[in-house]
């Protein structure tokens, strides 16, 4: 499994963008990236996943560079509820997965939301 | 959205005790679960990948005989922590995702987590 850097934190206000970096230098060809939510006492909670290029959802984007050795997850207009810890996560996630497939999280990003 | 169940969301027992953790999954069939364990501050570390109809396989470090899974079902597994003491005192999360097969990805599911206090 691909292993992944990310900021330990990031502070932030509402209303602005946030765009939390990730580095994953050895990615596999057949890795997927993959970012998680989590609040604290609660379980992560999916977000979105990419493999190239930019994912849009109605939660968040994902930014992918041609050599897919980083991916940036932007959150548009954040509020005091995106304050939470983001985690950033590279594996075989692919279409037709094995659901015996691990989910090994790295350290995750501590943002917080200032009003 | 398919989700996934843990019962108790929070349990304190007494130190040497067991206690044991629900995870099901609410509207699919999960043929493998993952047990994750979280301390204050950090990351959840993988604990056991629990396989329905078989013996669970446990990450380096974690030890088999104090903290048993059973994969009773398809959607249900139990993480029974026994003998516990302070030191196992912890947030305990579990996640299942569905079986694969078709050419859409499906994202895991990850339970709401149980807070373990030993005292």
């Amino acid at each position: 499994l691909a292993k992944t850097t990310q900021p330990i934190s990031m502070d932030s206000y509402e209303g602005q963008e946030v765009n939390i970096t990730c580095s994953h230098n050895n990615i596999a060809t057949n890795d997927y990236i993959t970012w998680y939510q989590q609040f604290p006492s609660q379980g992560p909670r999916f977000i979105i996943q990419g493999y190239k290029t930019k994912v849009t959802n109605e939660v968040a984007s994902l930014f992918i560079p041609a050599d897919r050795k980083s991916s940036t997850l932007s959150l548009p207009r954040v509020s005091l509820s995106d304050t939470a810890v983001y985690y950033c996560l590279v594996g075989e996630d692919a279409p037709g997965y094995s659901s015996a497939s691990k989910i090994i999280f790295g350290s995750g990003t501590r943002l917080s939301i200032r009003p | 959205g398919a989700v996934v169940s843990q019962h108790p969301s929070r349990v304190i027992c007494k130190s040497g005790t067991s206690v044991k953790i629900e995870c099901r999954s609410l509207d699919f069939q999960a043929t493998t679960m993952f047990w994750y364990r979280q301390f204050p501050k950090q990351s959840l570390m993988l604990m056991a990948t629990s396989n329905e109809g078989s013996k669970a396989t446990y990450e380096q470090g974690v030890e088999k005989d104090k903290f048993l899974i059973n994969h009773a079902s398809l959607t249900l597994s139990t993480l029974t922590v026994t003998s516990a003491h302070p030191e196992d005192s912890s947030f305990y999360i579990c996640s299942a995702r569905a079986a694969g097969g078709s050419a859409d990805y499906t994202e895991a599911f990850f339970g709401q987590g149980t807070r373990l206090t030993v005292v």
